[in-house]
């Protein structure tokens, strides 16, 4: 098993474009999460997903767009990215909302 | 609301003595409590929780953790350290029901030989 995978490991943006981070879980979980880590504020929620078809927000979703059209991909969409994005993101899954189990992280910078 | 705190950005300790790593927590109704490991460039891996039962906890790699509900605390502890756990450790709170895990800010380990 793979567990969880993220696309792409790295990614450089200017001010002003769009990018589409792809999150793949292979352990037929039902809950998938999109945080974000930054320098001395932990991880922080963005948004996550209790189940194919739904999200919900979690405490930083600004900015930032979710879709969850198969169970086993949860998509994170930045629309116009600002330097404020730049960031460490983390895709992860669970089976219950409980011991999650986490990918190897996206960094982007937005320049 | 839910919330946790982790005091100490950073513990320093020798290789071969006790080391805790402190967690206090606040949230409604009984607490579901998560302690994380992250190794440099990499994402998080679980290494142990409390639910109910026995206050102390033990999980992966030696470590164990004490639940104190008066005290609202969940130390992470592991009785001889050792150079490879220097690392990043996340404490983690939920109430019941689907709220989702909150994280402190981390604790930065650095084990001395």
């Amino acid at each position: 098993n793979a567990g969880v995978t993220q696309t792409p490991k790295f990614r450089v943006l200017k001010t002003g474009q769009s990018m589409t981070l792809l999150c793949a879980q292979d352990m037929n979980h039902e809950y998938m999460y999109w945080y974000r880590q930054d320098p001395g504020m932990g991880l922080r929620l963005i948004h996550y997903s209790v189940g194919e078809g739904t999200t919900a927000k979690g405490e930083v979703p600004d900015g930032y767009n979710v879709s969850r059209l198969k169970k086993q991909n949860f998509l994170l969409g930045l629309e116009s990215a600002a330097p404020s994005q730049t960031s460490v993101y983390f895709c992860a899954s669970s089976y219950e909302i409980d011991t999650q189990y986490f990918g190897p992280g996206t960094r982007l910078t937005v320049l | 609301a839910q919330s946790v705190a982790q005091p100490e950005d950073q513990v320093n300790v020798a290789e071969g003595n006790p080391l805790t790593v402190k967690c206090t927590y606040s949230v409604s109704g009984n607490p579901y409590l998560f302690w994380y490991v992250q190794y440099p460039n990499r994402g998080l891996q679980f290494l142990l929780k409390y639910i109910t039962g026995d206050n102390l906890v033990k999980g992966s790699y030696g470590f164990e953790a004490e639940f104190n509900k008066s005290q609202t605390s969940f130390h992470l502890k592991k009785p001889s350290a050792l150079v490879s756990d220097s690392a990043l450790y996340f404490c983690a709170v939920r109430s019941s029901g689907n709220t989702p895990l909150v994280f402190g800010k981390g604790t930065r380990l650095s084990v001395i030989a």
